[in-house]
């Protein structure tokens, strides 16, 4: 299958920073992506999609103007944390789309203090 | 709206043990079914998935068929091993393919002890 990357794979940063969290397609170009949330112990949920040079569609109860999502490209996206808060800690996991699935990119952990 | 439903485990096994994890779902059509593997601190991988009715999925010993009538899509694996402790996942897409959300169960926690 497609190889999906993250950068980074772990963060730690105070409160109030803004982090931002790459998601790269290395070997094919997504013109959709996701981004999901996995808190300890529970299921993925998603946050949002990001289509190619259009803006994100979010989910309800998902805040835009915290959890900035940009495509910039047909192999990036970028999802940026504002004002990071502890509450914001968690397992981030972005996919890209072709048209049967979507392939899964490691993950990055962010750690709020 | 879509739904899928799994056992939360967690599950414990001997090595060397039948497994079985359960999955149902519910959603409009013929959905494409999958199961991720999540070892600790890593992100998903595909273990196995399945397009349409009937067909199984197979990949390092496990197995799982597409079962319309009974809208499920169990995991199974003749015999277990220490490395497959994970956390298994079920997940279905839309009929309308793979840049529809992904639906997940809520996982199920496997440890299999020596």
């Amino acid at each position: 299958g497609a190889v999906v990357s993250q950068h980074p794979s772990r963060v730690i940063c105070k409160s109030g920073t803004s982090v931002k969290i790459e998601c790269r397609s290395l070997d094919f170009q997504a013109t959709t992506m996701f981004w999901y949330r996995q808190f300890p112990k529970k299921s993925l949920m998603l946050m949002a999609t990001s289509n190619e040079g259009s803006k994100a569609t979010y989910e309800q109860g998902v805040e835009k103007d915290k959890f900035l999502i940009n495509h910039a490209s047909l192999t990036l996206s970028t999802l940026t944390v504002t004002s990071a808060h502890p509450e914001d800690s968690s397992f981030y996991i972005c996919s890209a789309a072709d048209y049967n699935e979507q392939f899964f990119g490691p993950g990055t952990r962010l750690t709020v203090l | 709206g879509d739904s899928v439903t799994q056992m939360e485990g967690p599950v414990t096994l001997s090595e060397e043990a039948f497994l079985t994890i359960n999955c149902t779902y519910t959603a409009t059509g013929y959905p494409s079914l999958f199961w991720y593997v999540q070892y600790p601190g890593e992100g998903l991988q595909l273990l196995l998935k399945a397009t349409k009715a009937d067909d199984k999925g197979s990949n390092k010993g496990f197995e799982a068929t597409y079962r319309k009538e009974t809208t499920s899509f169990h995991l199974e694996k003749g015999s277990v091993q220490v490395s497959d402790s994970a956390v298994y996942f079920c997940a279905l897409i839309p009929p309308s393919g793979g840049y529809q959300k992904v639906t997940f169960g809520i996982g199920t926690k496997l440890q299999v002890i020596p």
